[in-house]
């Protein structure tokens, strides 16, 4: 059974860089044809993604983080990571890490667009954007 | 960015009721849209995906509908495990977006 489990310092200082880590197991990152992503839960409010990752490097962000966000895999550990720099309060959420498959669910092709459905989802981890 | 506005944003039930969730998308998605369940707390949980194909494990008694524009989630005959926020999403293209969410209360 797949299982994503999220960790990471659960406080941060505003203007420094959130930093989390994934660790998968129950799978290979590096041979399963998924791409690996994070979503984020403000306190009480809606899902928002973040961004997503393939083991071969392609990733794509949400435009409005884009400047500030990286998502990379390391598949020796079998671990993905979200790097979010210059925090503010604003950041303040639950982050989850999910996967998605890397094709058009009616189409078949292997293309992002179309392709963004999460089924295994970590548990979550509460970062809050503090002095 | 496709917006997603889901209606109502939350509604009272009883044990028993028959549900519906509406969930429009700001341009055509084709049938593109997916459903998820979160409760108080927990981690999301994928009900549907692709408009109408219930996840492993997923009762019968929920269903979705729609193409377009315009999608439907529905539950027939309201479980106590049922009580939960649903959120719709899309995954025509980047960025996926969700819904505001439903929250389906007890009556």
């Amino acid at each position: 059974q797949l299982q994503l489990q999220e960790s990471g310092p659960g406080l941060v200082k505003p203007s420094e860089t959130l930093s989390l880590t994934c660790t998968v197991s129950g799978g290979s990152i590096g041979t399963s044809d998924y791409y690996w992503a994070w979503i984020r839960q403000p306190p009480g409010k809606g899902l928002e993604w973040i961004g997503s990752s393939y083991h071969s490097g392609t990733t794509y962000y949400k435009s409005s983080l884009k400047s500030r966000v990286t998502i990379s895999v390391d598949t020796s550990k079998n671990q993905f990571s979200l790097k979010l720099n210059s925090v503010t309060a604003a950041d303040t959420a639950m982050y989850f890490c999910t996967r998605h498959p890397p094709y058009d669910f009616w189409t078949g092709s292997y293309t992002v667009e179309g392709s963004y459905y999460f089924d295994y989802w970590g548990r979550g981890i509460l970062v809050t954007v503090s002095s | 960015d496709i917006q997603m506005t889901q209606s109502p944003s939350s509604l009272s039930a009883s044990i028993g009721d028959r549900v519906t969730i509406t969930c429009r998308a700001s341009q055509s998605i084709s049938r593109y849209l997916h459903w998820y369940q979160q409760k108080a707390g927990k981690v999301p949980k994928l009900l549907i995906y692709a408009t109408s194909t219930l996840q492993t494990g997923v009762p019968s008694r929920f269903s979705g509908s729609g193409s377009g524009t315009e999608f439907t989630l529905t539950i027939d005959s309201l479980q106590p495990e049922d009580f939960a926020t649903y959120y719709c999403q899309q995954g025509y293209s980047t960025p996926p977006t969700f819904g505001q969410g439903t929250k389906v209360e007890i009556k």
